[in-house]
């Protein structure tokens, strides 16, 4: 079962615009992962964020995890064409090494 | 290095065929796993191996899908007497073990099934 909801599901800006994206989950954790899927195929890993972390930054990308509220943003300032993809997040259970993928953000960037 | 590299890229069979998916992880990556998205959706868990360590299977759908790998490497989901609902893109990744929760999954490119 999918632990991880993606909100939105689908984002469109304009290149230059920051996308936020933001990730429910349900059960107690160990890591929250960001992942990024161009065209339906392999996913490609963005940044892992541990339980006992608030915020973490990687290049353009910014994650925050907020425990008690049990949810997660993704932040992509300045965006370009190239960062159009779908974007999950993905939980591990406290009791499990499995990953519950999301729905997605169907992320559009206009050029 | 390599990454993670399924094959084939894609498949498309008759309804009531069975059909084998391979994966070949990365060298040294001891947890692997095999995921199923449908068109617009999230990745659904189907299992996982670790080590040697008997395998996650509670994600398989039926007992028409299982899933072995051998000597600790490659791997092959096999769906037995396909249905049309199991048309979908499988995704393999494979990941080291560490204490502390799940690490970074390499993915594979995903062969994408088609059942007529």
């Amino acid at each position: 079962s999918q632990q991880g909801e993606e909100d939105p599901q689908a984002l469109s800006i304009q290149e230059g615009e920051n996308a936020t994206m933001n990730c429910s989950y349900k059960t107690s954790i160990n890591n929250l992962q960001w992942y990024r899927q161009n065209s339906g195929r392999g996913l490609v890993h963005l940044i892992l964020i541990r339980s006992n972390e608030r915020e973490k930054h990687s290049g353009r990308l910014r994650v925050t995890l907020d425990t008690s509220k049990k949810s997660s943003s993704l932040l992509i300032t300045a965006s370009r064409a190239a960062d159009t993809a779908s974007y999950f997040c993905a939980t591990d259970d406290a009791n499990d090494y499995k990953l519950s993928f999301g729905a997605g953000t169907t992320v559009t960037v206009r050029a | 290095g390599a990454g993670v590299s399924q094959s084939p890229s894609n498949k498309v069979t008759e309804k009531g065929k069975d059909v084998e998916l391979r994966c070949d992880p990365i060298s040294g990556h001891t947890a692997l796993y095999w995921y199923r998205q449908s068109l617009g959706q999230g990745l659904e868990f189907l299992i996982y191996f670790q080590g040697n360590s008997a395998p996650d299977k509670s994600g398989l759908p039926s007992d028409r899908f299982s899933a072995e790998r051998t000597g600790g490497s490659v791997s092959t989901l096999t769906i037995q007497r396909t249905q049309q609902e199991d048309s979908a893109v499988y995704l393999c990744a494979s990941s080291l073990h560490r204490s502390g929760g799940a690490t970074e999954q390499f993915f594979g490119p995903g062969t994408r099934l088609t059942v007529l």
